[in-house]
Parts: C-alpha cells; sequence; structure tokens
C-alpha cells in the first residue's frame, strides 16, 4: 500500500533554513507527481506546488517561489522541500501528497527565535 | 485562483441525520473537487474525488454531488466518528482549498 513517511518535527530561528523529507513506498516512485500542502490554523490548506518525480521538474504556487524548493532522490524514493529564509509566518504543518490521495504524516515546523 | 466558499463553518448535528455540507466555487471547475475529512492531529483523508466517486475504503453513506461551480457532500447518517472538519479541493486548474466545514455532533 502507499506511505509516505515524513521526517520529523523542526524547530528553526527566524532567518535559518529547514529542509523536509517525504519518504515514499508501496508504489513506482516516479509513477506519480508528489505535491507539497501547508496547513495553518490561520490560513488553513495552501497548495505549495509540485515535482515530477522522474524528470525533477517543478512547478510552485507563486506565493511560494523564493520560499520553497522542491527536490527528489530517485535513488532512495524520497522527495524534499527545503524552506529559507524562515519567518514566523512560516510555522505550520507541512504534508506531502501523492495523487491527492495519499498523504504523509505531517511535520510540524515552528520558527521562533 | 479559484476561490472556494464552504459553507456552513460549524454543522451541529445529531446521530442518524442526514447532514449535506455545500462548497461553492468562484468559477466552473468541471468536476474537479474532492472532499477531506481531517480529525484533530492527523492528516487529511480523501472521501471523495472527481465530485462523486468514494474513495475505497470509505462508507457508503459518504457521497457527493454538483456540478459547475456548486457542490455537495451528504452523509447519510451521521455517525459519532464522523466528528471532524471536512474540506473541499478543485483541481480543475490551480489546486485551491475550501476553508473547511467542523462538524460537531449535537
Amino acid at each position: 500500500q502507499v506511505q509516505l513517511q515524513q521526517s520529523g518535527a523542526e524547530l528553526a530561528k527566524p532567518g535559518s533554513s529547514v529542509k523536509i523529507s517525504c519518504k515514499a513506498s508501496g508504489y513506482t516512485f516516479t509513477s506519480y507527481y508528489i505535491s507539497w500542502i501547508k496547513q495553518t490554523t490561520g490560513q488553513g490548506l495552501e497548495y505549495i506546488g509540485y515535482i515530477n518525480t522522474g524528470s525533477g521538474g517543478t512547478n510552485y504556487n507563486e506565493k511560494f517561489k523564493g520560499k520553497a524548493t522542491l527536490t527528489v532522490d530517485k535513488s532512495s524514493s524520497t522527495a524534499f522541500m527545503q524552506l529559507s529564509s524562515l519567518t514566523p509566518d512560516d510555522s505550520a504543518v507541512y504534508y506531502c501528497v501523492v495523487v491527492t490521495a495519499y498523504w504523509g504524516q505531517g511535520t510540524l515546523v515552528t520558527v521562533s527565535s | 485562483d479559484i476561490q472556494m466558499t464552504q459553507s456552513p463553518s460549524v454543522l451541529s448535528a445529531s446521530v442518524g441525520d442526514r447532514v449535506t455540507l455545500n462548497c461553492k466555487a468562484s468559477q466552473n471547475i468541471n468536476k474537479y473537487l474532492n472532499w477531506y475529512q481531517q480529525k484533530l492531529g492527523e492528516a487529511p483523508k480523501l472521501l471523495i474525488y472527481n465530485t462523486n466517486n468514494l474513495q475505497t475504503g470509505i462508507p457508503s453513506r459518504f457521497s457527493g454531488s454538483g456540478s459547475g461551480t456548486d457542490y455537495t457532500l451528504t452523509i447519510s447518517s451521521l455517525q459519532p466518528e464522523d466528528v471532524a472538519t471536512y474540506f473541499c479541493f478543485q483541481h480543475n486548474s490551480w489546486p485551491t482549498f475550501g476553508s473547511g466545514t467542523k462538524l460537531e455532533i449535537k
């Protein structure tokens, strides 16, 4: 069965970066794009963008261009999202998702000095 | 971007009730509409995809309908385990989510 295992919670300082991982199993990794979604209490659910796991091609929500960078490592069936120049507004739970149906368990990112 | 408006924001109903949740898009989304259930502390779970297709493993008391800009999720007989927040999601163009309906038991 399709499973997405995300990395653990992050506590980061303003101005720093974090890199979240999402390890996929139960299917052929390069068959489906992986999307990333941000959830906060205030803004709800926001679609950050997606990566073509075969080619590495990406497409970002305009709001997250320059903030999020999506990459993959096909050898380990893992997708990554790096968030840079962190501010408190980046504090959220971040999810990776496959075919809109399968979600990782979420990674809590907290930005605080 | 397409705006998705859900109503009501909070719904309180009794066990066994038929409940209806609404989602309205700011433009035609051609039935590319999914519904998700999110329980406290969990990731969203796909219930319905492309308006009216029940995801595998989801109880048949959940159903979806709609077209154009107006969509509905119906629970035919509310169960205690259905307490959750429900989100609609359009993927006709750049994906966007509704703000959710919180479903409570009276």
